[in-house]
């Protein structure tokens, strides 16, 4: 399984963060799987922003849950991160991820996305 | 949510030597533990799963155990390739939390 980010590296502050996870090698239909998206602030450790489970339920962080939403589109075998209203703080590389026999199996390569005016 | 605390925040040590890194969850959380370990510049990989199981691929030198609310992750052995930083996580409930990481350098 194979996982790959994509979207924009530079917002200014109060746009909406958009990115989009491509998988290949699985399905995000496939039965008790989910797709999470983390996030690495520089040189600080992992935080978990929420995931979909392979039936379309979405679980999210409470640090952001009033900002965030995940989606996905099964045709294009792709899940999304929205994030709005963003500000220097939410400056960090993101990274995709996909379940197996641990929560995070398997990992995108992490793209950086950067706030600043 | 559940605080994974990670000690010690790192550690030097030379190639062959042990090393063992604790986790502790703020509440029980069985054996629903994970370690991860990542390089600069790259994502993190899964080592251990579910407190001991060791994931496909990983060397035995990795050795994971404990249960409820303290845990260990051992490297018996270290070779050049594992100075790296290791982290736990929880996969009890949600939030998924992650520990603060060990960064394993070269003394």
């Amino acid at each position: 399984v194979q996982l790959r980010e994509s979207g924009p590296g530079l917002l200014e502050p109060s746009q909406t963060l958009s990115l989009t996870c491509s998988v290949s090698g699985g399905s995000i239909t496939s039965g008790g799987h989910f797709w999470s998206w983390l996030r690495q602030h520089p040189g600080k450790g992992l935080e978990w922003i929420g995931y979909i489970s392979y039936s379309g339920n979405s679980y999210y962080n409470p640090s952001l849950r009033s900002r965030v939403s995940i989606s996905r589109d099964t045709s294009k075998n792709q899940f999304s991160l929205t994030l709005t209203s963003v500000t220097a703080a939410d400056t960090a590389v993101y990274y995709c991820a996909g379940s197996g026999a641990a929560d995070f199996d398997y990992w995108g390569q992490g793209t950086l996305v950067a706030v600043s005016s | 949510d559940i605080q994974m605390t990670q000690s010690p925040s790192s550690l030097s040590a030379s190639v062959g030597d042990t090393v063992t890194i604790t986790c502790r969850a703020s509440q029980a959380i069985s054996s629903h533990l994970n370690w991860y370990q990542q390089k600069p510049g790259e994502a993190p990989k899964v080592l251990i799963f579910s407190a001991s199981s060791l994931q496909t691929g990983v060397p035995s030198r990795f050795r994971g155990s404990g249960s409820g609310t303290y845990f260990t992750l051992s490297i018996s052995g270290l070779q050049p390739e594992d100075f790296a930083t290791y982290y736990c996580q929880q996969s009890h409930n949600t939030p998924r939390t992650f520990g603060g990481g060990t960064k394993v350098d070269i003394k």
